[in-house]
């Protein structure tokens, strides 16, 4: 089975200024790639995925993330972000052998004014 | 609103006790899967049922059980309760066997007191 590790536990962020957000996957041959959002007692929404095709997937407000196979990266990013923004992140991998998803811990992105 | 039905949103026990907590998946989709989030484990996969049958098993104790019915919708058996099983339970669905990602519902909330 995937494993997904996501560097930072917490991103503190002012608003307008953009935010990376990084997640690494342990390799696999074809690996299907997620990003999904949790706002404050709710529950997980999918910002954005990577089926194949090409490596830059743009997703729901305004967020991307980069598939790079030779760094096993899938990081994502936003140029701007605004105080709405702030929520919890979890990146996911599955892959050919195992469609079942793998989570990350998650990243807490806190946007101030 | 995803299209995934959770019931209860919210579920006060004591310990020792038993509950139930539905799901209701998506129009269309067949499988449904079900994860515990905790604060100190994060998202755990505990189990996965596609056209009624088990698909796949996580991390799931032999105090918890589950089933999909006829109609695909799923229930989650949690008995002899521990105020460890305190968790968020999310319920997740997907066209097939989950390679093209999953949708959320937005979860019950069991508190074991």
């Amino acid at each position: 089975a995937q494993s997904v590790t996501q560097l930072d536990s917490q991103v503190p962020v002012f608003e307008e200024a953009p935010v990376e957000l990084r997640c690494n996957y342990s390799s696999s041959v074809s690996v299907y790639l997620f990003w999904y959002v949790q706002y404050p007692n709710q529950g997980l929404q999918l910002l954005l995925k990577y089926l194949s095709g090409s490596t830059l997937v743009k997703g729901i407000n305004g967020f991307e993330a980069e598939f790079n196979k030779s760094q096993t990266s899938f990081h994502l990013r936003k140029p701007s972000v605004h105080i709405s923004d702030t929520a919890e992140y979890f990146c996911a991998v599955s892959d050919d052998s195992d469609y079942k998803l793998s989570f990350g811990a998650g990243t807490t992105v806190t946007v101030r004014a | 609103d995803s299209g995934v039905t959770q019931t209860p949103k919210h579920l006060i026990t004591a310990t020792g006790q038993r509950v139930t907590l539905r799901c209701s998946p998506r129009s269309g989709d067949l499988s449904v899967y079900w994860y515990q989030q905790s604060l100190d484990q994060g998202l755990q996969f505990l189990i996965q049922y596609y056209n009624g049958e088990e698909r796949a098993k996580g991390n799931i104790l032999e105090r918890f059980s589950a089933q999909q019915f006829p109609d695909l919708h799923s229930e989650l058996n949690l008995s002899s309760l521990e105020l460890g099983d305190s968790a968020l339970y999310f319920c997740a669905s997907s066209v097939g066997d989950g390679g093209y990602g999953y949708t959320f519902g937005s979860g019950t909330r069991l508190t074991v007191v």
